[in-house]
């Protein structure tokens, strides 16, 4: 099984610019989140999809934020206009049922 | 305010030596609970996971569980320093209708050799 995978690795900004993350699920889960990193809040959960359905986004931090799942296999997370606060590092999870979380390798965004 | 608290470290134990790990959480209602291991840079990994009282065990690692204390612990025999890395307690909060595994901050693990 290949994991969760991210896109991209790494991404740097200019203040204002549209960001768009990515994630592919581990096939046959059918639950994806997307949570933040950073030194000062630790890992905060943004958004959760039970069967590609956003189930709670109230850690969303703002309307600049924003996710789609369009089907089991992709999701994507987009900052518009993003902000030099926004800088983290995002990461994917899946799992099935809600249960264990398996994360993807994450995306450093650097908004300068 | 629902939230999971871990000492920050770091803590620091020489090769072979049992490191505990420990983790508080306010909600009562919670139901699962989960260690995962951070190396620097890289992505959280789900090492154990445990559901009722009392303790799991999976080779060097064992994972406790106090739910009238609202206190999990993770302990690690033999201890490595492959071993270093900033371990996360992440407790699944009851709701209905919504999930929420919420994180503890970490403990960062130096062992020593």
């Amino acid at each position: 099984d290949a994991g969760v995978i991210q896109s991209p690795r790494h991404e740097v900004t200019e203040m204002g610019q549209e960001v768009t993350l990515r994630c592919k699920p581990i096939s046959g889960h059918n639950s994806l989140f997307w949570y933040r990193q950073t030194m000062m809040r630790g890992l905060e959960l943004l958004i959760y999809f039970n069967n590609n359905v956003p189930i709670d986004d109230s850690g969303m931090p703002e309307d600049r934020f924003s996710a789609k799942m369009p089907n089991a296999s992709f999701s994507t997370l987009k900052i518009q206009p993003s902000e030099p606060r926004d800088s983290a590092v995002y990461f994917c999870a899946s799992s099935r049922d809600s249960i264990e979380a398996f994360f993807g390798q994450g995306t450093r965004l650097t908004v300068v | 305010q629902k939230e999971v608290e871990q000492n920050s470290g770091p803590l620091s134990v020489p090769e072979g030596a049992i490191a505990s790990l420990n983790c508080t959480y306010s909600d009562r209602g919670s139901q699962s609970f989960f260690w995962y291991r951070q190396y620097s840079g890289k992505s959280p990994e789900l090492i154990m996971s445990i559901y009722s009282n009392g303790d799991k065990e999976d080779g060097r690692f064992t994972a406790q569980l106090n739910k009238a204390s609202q206190y999990v612990s993770l302990l690690i025999r033999d201890s490595q320093p492959s071993d270093s890395a900033t371990y996360l307690c992440a407790v699944h909060q009851s709701g209905a209708g919504s999930y929420q595994l919420t994180f503890g901050k970490g403990t960062k693990l130096s062992v020593i050799p």
